[in-house]
C-alpha cells in the first residue's frame, strides 16, 4: 500500500541553523509533491509545490528538492527562526485528480533561540 | 475576502445522532475536499468535489455523505455518529488538482460520546 514517511520525532534546532525535514515515499508515483506548515489548532498552510519532473524549488528561506529515483523530498529552512516552530506537513498527489492524496503525519519542528 | 470557512468549530455528539458540516470559499474555486486528522494518522481524504453538483469518493469515506449543490459550499454529513468518528474535520478548497495549493479552513472539532 502507499505510505509517507515523515520523521516522526520532533526535531529541535538552534536559531540561525538550517532545518532539514524528509519525507520518503513508497508504493507511489506522484505528480506533485506539496509541503504545509500546521500551527496547532489551526489548518495547514500551502508553502511549497514541486513537480515530478523538477529537481529543485525555492522561495525566500524555503527550499524543497525531490528525488523520484530515491522516492524522498527534502524540505530546508534556511536561517530559522523560533516563529518558524511549527508542524510541517508533505502531500503526494498522483496526476488527474486527488482520488491518490495522500498526506504525511508531519514533522514537529522547534527552533530554540 | 474570507476564504474557507468552517461551522461550527466544535460540536459533541452523542452515539447515533445525525449533524452536517459546512464549509464555504469565497475564491471561486472548484475543487473542494473534507479531510480528517487524528494522532499519528495524518491527514485522510474523506470526500472530495472537482466542481457543482459532483462529488467523488476519498481514502476514509464510510459513514459520511456530501454534496455540492453550490460552488461555494461543500456540506459533510454524518448520518448515525460513531466514537471512531470522533477528529478534527478540515475543509479545504483549490482551483484545479494536484498542481494547484489547497487552502484550508480553521477546522472543526467533534467529539462522539
Amino acid at each position: 500500500s502507499q505510505k509517507i514517511e515523515q520523521n516522526s520525532e520532533a526535531l529541535n534546532i538552534q536559531e540561525g541553523k538550517t532545518a532539514t525535514l524528509t519525507c520518503n515515499y513508497t508504493n507511489y508515483s506522484p505528480a506533485y509533491l506539496q509541503w504545509y506548515r500546521q500551527d496547532p489548532g489551526r489548518g495547514p498552510v500551502f508553502l511549497l509545490l514541486i513537480r515530478e519532473n523538477e529537481k529543485e524549488k525555492r522561495k525566500e528561506r524555503l527550499k524543497v528538492t525531490f528525488d523520484t529515483t530515491l522516492k524522498q523530498s527534502l524540505f530546508h529552512i534556511t536561517a530559522s527562526q523560533p516563529a518558524d516552530s511549527a508542524t510541517y506537513l508533505c502531500a503526494l498527489f498522483g496526476d488527474g485528480g486527488y482520488q491518490k492524496v495522500t498526506f504525511g503525519t508531519g514533522t514537529k519542528l522547534q527552533v530554540i533561540p | 475576502n474570507a476564504g474557507v470557512t468552517q461551522t461550527p468549530k466544535f460540536r459533541v455528539l452523542k452515539t447515533g445522532q445525525s449533524m452536517t458540516l459546512l464549509c464555504a470559499q469565497d475564491m471561486n474555486h472548484e475543487y473542494m475536499y473534507w479531510y480528517r486528522q487524528d494522532p499519528g494518522m495524518g491527514l485522510r481524504l474523506i470526500h472530495y468535489s472537482v466542481g457543482e453538483g459532483t462529488t467523488a469518493k476519498g481514502e476514509v469515506p464510510d459513514g459520511y455523505n456530501v454534496s455540492r449543490l453550490k460552488k461555494q459550499n461543500f456540506l459533510l454529513g454524518l448520518e448515525s455518529a460513531a466514537p471512531s468518528q470522533t477528529s478534527v474535520y478540515f475543509c479545504a478548497s483549490s482551483l484545479g488538482g494536484g498542481g494547484y495549493e489547497q487552502y484550508f479552513g480553521p477546522g472543526t472539532r467533534l467529539t462522539v460520546t
